[in-house]
């Protein structure tokens, strides 16, 4: 069975800070997908990145980071220098590697980027 | 820049009553999901289509609930009777369908529905 677990609910910090937004998942497949979503107050939720299960390098862009640790199961979100308008939702989400497509989320934690 | 639309936005109606969401995929996508979010449910993946038929309606309630895609740019999910724990935010999503799971879904802003 398929689960993606984060086990933040919500997290505060002040700007500038660096944030790391956790995200553990379980799967028995060998070809998997992991997904990042964020969802500002407006609502829509907005693809950050895709990685697959045979690329563990790290991916940065711009003040966002990912680390993909396959032997943890983890794929962690770090945003450095945080901003205000990086308060959101973010969800983590995980695809099978077959012709499905079906999404398994996470719960999302909301990040609190304070002035 | 391509986007999903839906429309409408928000939506206030009795309980009973009908109520038709409709969605816009990005053009050339041939996969599209309906979601359902509430904050104690989270993400619920309602139906979804791959090339306008349906693939899985598994979470959907079947009794109230129907989900179609009458022609490529149009996805329409509808509740008759509606009741007030249908109140949530209904999500479209579209996909280009890239075999293999790798398929990114790209998200529509929602229809706010509450059932008074």
């Amino acid at each position: 069975a398929q689960k993606v677990t984060q086990a933040q609910t919500e997290i505060s910090v002040v700007e500038k800070e660096d944030v790391t937004l956790d995200c553990v998942y379980e799967t028995r497949d060998t070809t998997y997908y992991l997904f990042w979503y964020k969802q500002p107050p407006s609502g829509e939720l907005v693809f950050l990145i895709r990685r697959n299960s045979f690329d563990e390098q790290n991916e940065i862009s711009g003040r966002y980071s990912w680390n993909f640790q396959k032997s943890t199961s983890s794929f962690n979100f770090t945003i450095t220098a945080s901003q205000v308008v990086d308060s959101a939702v973010y969800f983590c989400a995980l695809s099978k590697g077959n012709n499905f497509n079906k999404f398994y989320f996470g719960s999302g934690t909301k990040l609190n980027v304070k002035p | 820049d391509a986007r999903v639309t839906q429309t409408p936005r928000h939506k206030v109606t009795e309980m009973g009553q009908e109520v038709t969401m409709r969605c816009q995929p990005i053009l050339g996508h041939n996969t599209v999901f309906w979601y359902r979010q509430t904050m104690m449910q989270g993400l619920e993946l309602l139906a979804y289509f791959r090339n306008r038929a349906p693939l899985d309606d598994s979470g959907m309630p079947k009794d109230r609930f129907s989900a179609e895609m009458p022609d490529a740019t149009l996805a329409t999910l509808k509740i008759q009777p509606s009741e007030p724990r249908d109140s949530a935010v209904y999500f479209c999503a579209s996909g280009p369908g890239v075999a293999g799971g790798q398929d990114t879904q790209y998200f529509g802003p929602g229809t706010r529905l509450t059932v008074l």
